[in-house]
């Protein structure tokens, strides 16, 4: 059974890094194919994609958000960190992680977490 | 990133058909069979419903199908029940720098 789970602080000031960590089940980032999406959600918006690992450790940016994001993986903790710095109140979304195959097919969802920017 | 075009409601009876468009380029939904739907109920994460343009994954409903024509895909439901009523999201490669894009979101309501 493949699970993910989002988690991270639910409130963060305007200029700080927002660090988030995916800890996942079912399945191992270090096989062939699998790799791992962060998308996020405005309330009330739409679905928009943040980054993305993969088995191999290549690593996949938003252009439009490129220079504020890193993402990195801990294989032998089963776990995916998003850090994302310089955050503003539009950054203020749900933040979710998902399992992908082939990059674009995103099977498995976590539950997402809501993360408000305000001072 | 430029967004899939979709639009923002459509609504049906219980028992007919809707169809929900996607609309983008040659460099995305043209130019690969890359094309997924997500259904989003209130409050909760999106659920896989369409991959690849056409297929459903294991335990996806029947009444649920896919399909491409040119730029634009489409997601049909059939017999819609008032379980179906909740956001719907197409997805696509694209060969552009942006890599993967989402659409804007339609929101199905079952009257």
């Amino acid at each position: 059974q493949v699970t993910l789970r989002e988690s991270g602080p639910a409130l963060v000031k305007p200029t700080q890094t927002l660090t988030l960590t995916c800890t996942f089940s079912g399945f191992s980032l270090s096989t062939s194919g699998m790799c791992v999406k962060w998308i996020r959600q405005p309330p009330g918006k739409a679905l928009e994609w943040l980054a993305r690992i993969d088995w191999d450790d290549d690593k996949f940016y938003s252009p439009s958000l490129k220079t504020r994001l890193t993402i990195s993986k801990d294989t032998s903790k089963n776990q995916v960190v998003l850090t994302m710095a310089n955050m503003d109140p539009v950054d203020t979304a749900t933040y979710y992680c998902a399992r992908a195959v082939r990059g674009v097919i995103l099977e498995y969802w976590g539950q997402g977490t809501l993360v408000t920017v305000s001072s | 990133q430029s967004a899939l075009t979709q639009p923002a409601s459509v609504s049906g009876s219980p028992g007919h058909s809707i169809t929900i468009s996607c609309a983008g380029t040659s460099s995305d939904i043209g130019g690969f069979n890359y094309v997924s739907w997500y259904q989003q109920h209130p409050g909760k994460a999106p659920k896989l419903m369409i991959y690849d343009v056409t297929n459903r994954p294991s335990g996806v409903s029947n009444r649920f199908s896919g399909s491409k024509s040119g730029n634009t895909a489409s997601l049909t439901i059939s017999g819609l029940q008032a379980e179906d009523e909740a956001d719907y999201y197409c997805s696509s490669y694209t060969s552009s720098s942006t890599l993967f894009v989402f659409g804007t979101g339609t929101k199905v309501t079952v009257l």
